[in-house]
Parts: structure tokens; sequence; C-alpha cells
């Protein structure tokens, strides 16, 4: 099985940290994404990768940025981290040609 | 207006009831759909795949309705451990996939 793996299950940052949310997947997928979810607003695109060093905005990209250096790695930046980031992110991959994505297991992240 | 919308739910029903969630996309060209599943604190994860001819795994039904742009999903004999939150999925360009808000499912013995 393909396995995405989020660096952090839970974090907690202040207000203007810059914080980096690493994911990491093993089947050598061209494609990396990163979403928030937050209740009621459902899983939103922050960013989209499909090959090493390649990056697309996705629907809500202000705020974060994204490296991806190598390509089982996609990482995604906060800048300088607000209170209205905190929420659950989860990173995904996929194949061009494949159905579906597999999610990694999510990192939830608080920022005071 | 947002490619991928659900009705949030909650659908209560009891042990052994037959439910459907339908979902309604926004652009005609999509080609790719499926319906994940998420349980509380967790992350989505594929349920099944829906093709044009619709298809079935175990209780489970997808179907597809092109000119109406529609997708649903039927859970048969319905388990307190169907309960859960289904994500319908569009696929659009550049393999993003664009997911509904979901709808929860709350199975009662």
């Amino acid at each position: 099985d393909v396995k995405v793996t989020q660096s952090s299950r839970y974090l907690v940052k202040r207000t203007g940290e810059k914080v980096f949310l690493e994911c990491v997947q093993d089947m050598d997928h061209e494609n990396m994404f990163w979403y928030r979810q937050d209740p009621g607003l459902g899983l939103r695109l922050i960013y989209f990768s499909y090959d090493v060093k390649m990056k697309e905005k996705g629907d809500i990209p202000e705020g974060y940025s994204v490296s991806r250096e190598k390509k089982e790695r996609f990482s995604l930046i906060l800048e300088s981290a607000s209170t209205n980031q905190t929420s659950m992110y989860l990173c995904a991959s996929s194949l061009t040609q494949g159905r579906g994505y597999t999610f990694g297991s999510g990192t939830r992240l608080t920022v005071v | 207006r947002k490619e991928v919308e659900q009705d949030p739910g909650p659908f209560n029903v009891p042990e052994g009831a037959t439910v459907a969630f339908n979902c309604t996309y926004s652009n005609s060209a999509s080609q790719s759909f499926f319906w994940y599943r998420q349980d509380c604190r967790k992350e989505p994860k594929l349920l099944m795949s829906v093709y044009s001819s619709g298809n079935e795994d175990g209780r489970f039904t997808a179907q597809l309705n092109r000119a109406s742009q529609y997708i649903s999903l039927l859970i048969r004999d319905s388990r307190l451990s169907d309960s859960a939150t289904y994500l319908c999925v569009v696929k659009g360009d550049f393999n993003k996939f664009y997911f509904g808000s979901g709808t929860k499912l709350n199975v009662k013995p």
C-alpha cells in the first residue's frame, strides 16, 4: 500500500512563527497536494505539485508556500502563522493516471 | 458556485436501513468520480470509484447521471460501522480533486 506520512499529528505554534509541515510518500507518485479541512467548509486545496520543483496554487494559497525538492517530499510552509490558519492539514498523493488520492493521517495545527 | 455540493446531513438511520446520498457537480467535462469515507478525526479514505454504467461493491452501489450532473451512493443493510462522513469527489484538470463538504451518516442500533 502507498504510504503518505505527515511528520506531526498535532502541533501548537504561536502567532507569527514560521511553520513547516512535512509530507513524504513512498510510491513514486508524481502528484502531491496540500489541503486544509475546516468544519462546514470541507477540504480546500492550498497548493499542489505535479513534478519536482513544480508547484501550482490551489484555491486558498494566501499565507502559504510550498517546496518540492525531491519527488517523495512536499512541504507546506506557513511564513507567519496566524490564528485563522488553525486547521487540520491533509497531504495527499496520486499517480497522474491513477484513480484517487491517498491521504496522510493529517496534522492538526493550532495557532495561539 | 461550489464545484461539488452535498447535503451535509446528518442522516440518522436504524441498523439494517437503506440510505442514499446524492451530490451534484458543476463541471460537465469532469471524467472521474469517487466516494470517500472519513471517520471522525481521521483522514479520508477511498471507498469506491464511480463508473458511468454504475457499480456495486457489496452493500454499496454508486451511480453517475451525467445529464443531470449528479452522483449517488446507496448503502443497503446499514451497519453501525458505516457511521462516518461520506465525501463526494470529482477529478478536475491537473489531477486536482474537488471535494464536497461531506454527508454525515449516523447508524443507530
